[in-house]
């Protein structure tokens, strides 16, 4: 079975502090795809990245960045110099198949950014 | 370029009813999935559509079931609606990989009260 943690419930922060939201994923599957999801208050699930299980490249796009660790199951998320903008709900999920829409979600962590 | 639509936004059904929501996916997709997001359970994948097939099924009683049609527009209904029913009702569209693809775009949801 998979399963997805996202530790944190909510994180506060002030404006243009940096923040890393931590997502912690067990699988048994040799190949699956890791993704970020942001929910702002209007509802809707924003897609952030996919990444796959060989790919442990690092990635950076704009102010967000994401760490992949294999070795400690992790696929955390930094949002560098945070904007109010930036204040939503943000999930973590998992799929064992890209062909798949079984995405297996944690239950996210909301951040709040205060200007 | 029209994004996903759900339709109505908002429901307010009594226990016993049925219920039928309705996703416009973005044109061109042929693929639509829907998920259902409760404070408790979180995310959770009920089924997905693709050329008016059910290509995929998630972990839900009998009393939900869907449909898409051959403009790909999809619904799906609820019967005996019991409390626990409540909830966000996420619709998500993409041409044809799914939202394990990446590619696929979410609704604002259906938010539907159980009183």
């Amino acid at each position: 079975a998979q399963k997805v943690t996202q530790a944190q419930t909510e994180i506060s922060v002030v404006e243009k502090e940096d923040v890393t939201l931590d997502c912690v994923y067990e699988t048994r599957d040799t190949t699956y795809y890791l993704f970020w999801y942001k929910q702002p208050p209007s509802g809707e699930l924003v897609f952030l990245i996919r990444r796959n299980s060989f790919d442990e490249q690092n990635e950076i796009s704009g102010r967000y960045s994401w760490n992949f660790q294999k070795s400690t199951s992790s696929f955390n998320f930094t949002i560098t110099a945070s904007q109010v903008v930036d204040s939503a709900v943000y999930f973590c999920a998992l799929t064992r198949n890209s062909g798949y829409s079984t995405l297996t979600f944690g239950k996210g962590t909301m951040l709040l950014v205060s200007p | 370029k029209a994004g996903v639509t759900q339709t109505p936004r908002y429901l307010i059904k009594t226990r016993g009813q049925q219920v039928t929501l309705s996703c416009s996916p973005i044109s061109g997709h042929r693929s639509v999935s829907w998920y259902q997001q409760t404070p408790g359970q979180g995310l959770q994948f009920l089924f997905e559509y693709f050329s008016e097939t059910q290509r995929n099924k998630g972990n839900f009683p009998g009393r939900f079931s869907g449909r898409q049609f051959s403009n790909s527009r999809s619904e799906m209904n609820v019967s005996t609606l019991e409390l626990g029913d409540s909830a966000l009702y996420l619709c998500a569209s993409s041409q044809t990989g799914g939202v394990g693809s990446g590619e696929a775009f979410f609704g604002q949801g259906t938010r539907l009260t159980v009183v």
